[in-house]
């Protein structure tokens, strides 16, 4: 059964940067034809695509946010890792962790780490 | 971007009554693979989202077939056929045809 676990810090303060990893288990992000991202939720508020990464390396970003965001992975630990800069309470949210079947079809996720930025 | 538009923003279902929502995207998932990359989520509470359905109609793994999902172009359906107290939640309907990929705005579904 795969299962991700995002992991990282809770409390950010502004200006500061980001930094989320997601565990893979059950299975290899090396496996071809997925892709690996993260989406977030803010509080009482719907979803938000940020990007993904394919084990190539080959990274897509949400528009919005590509100026902030960088999406890595590290085959040798079935890790992936998502770093926002600059953050601004805007950033707020509940981070999820994907598993991207191709076109956008997120068939697994993570439980979501909350990450407040504060002031 | 696409914009997502899901209809009602809430609904109330007693057991064993059927549900519907609706969904319209602000222009046509009809790709040039002859596919729709539309998917339909349920986030239950205190719970991510779950995919329940995948290209406009085809159930996910494990998803029970009172859910199905229909349309074309740019409108699409989610029926319950017949609602049990664990379809609580809110239902998300989502495209996958261009960066970005973009959400409805959700459906509350309350069981009576």
């Amino acid at each position: 059964q795969l299962q991700l676990q995002e992991s990282g810090p809770g409390l950010v303060k502004a200006s500061e940067t980001l930094f989320l990893t997601c565990t893979v288990s059950g299975g290899s992000i090396n496996s071809n034809g997925y892709y690996w991202g993260w989406i977030r939720q803010p509080p009482g508020k719907g979803l938000e695509w940020i990007g993904s990464i394919y084990h190539s390396g080959s990274s897509y970003y949400n528009p919005s946010l590509k100026s902030r965001v960088t999406i890595s992975a590290d085959t040798s630990e079935n890790q992936f890792s998502l770093k926002v800069t600059s953050v601004t309470a805007a950033d707020t949210a509940v981070y999820y962790c994907v598993r991207d079947h191709g076109n956008w079809a997120m068939d697994y996720w993570g439980q979501g780490t909350l990450v407040t930025v504060s002031s | 971007d696409i914009v997502m538009t899901q209809t009602p923003l809430s609904l109330s279902v007693t057991p064993g009554q059927p549900a519907s929502i609706s969904c319209k995207s602000s222009q046509s998932l009809l790709q040039s693979d002859g596919k729709t990359y539309l998917y339909w989520y349920l986030q239950k509470p205190g719970q991510s989202p779950q995919l329940l359905i995948y290209e406009v109609s085809s159930r996910f793994s494990g998803v029970p077939d009172r859910f199905s999902g229909s349309g074309s172009g740019t409108d699409f359906t989610l029926k319950i056929s017949r609602a049990e107290a664990e379809d609580v939640g809110v239902y998300y309907c989502m495209h996958g045809v261009d960066n970005p990929p973009t959400f409805g705005g959700g459906t509350k579904v309350e069981i009576k």
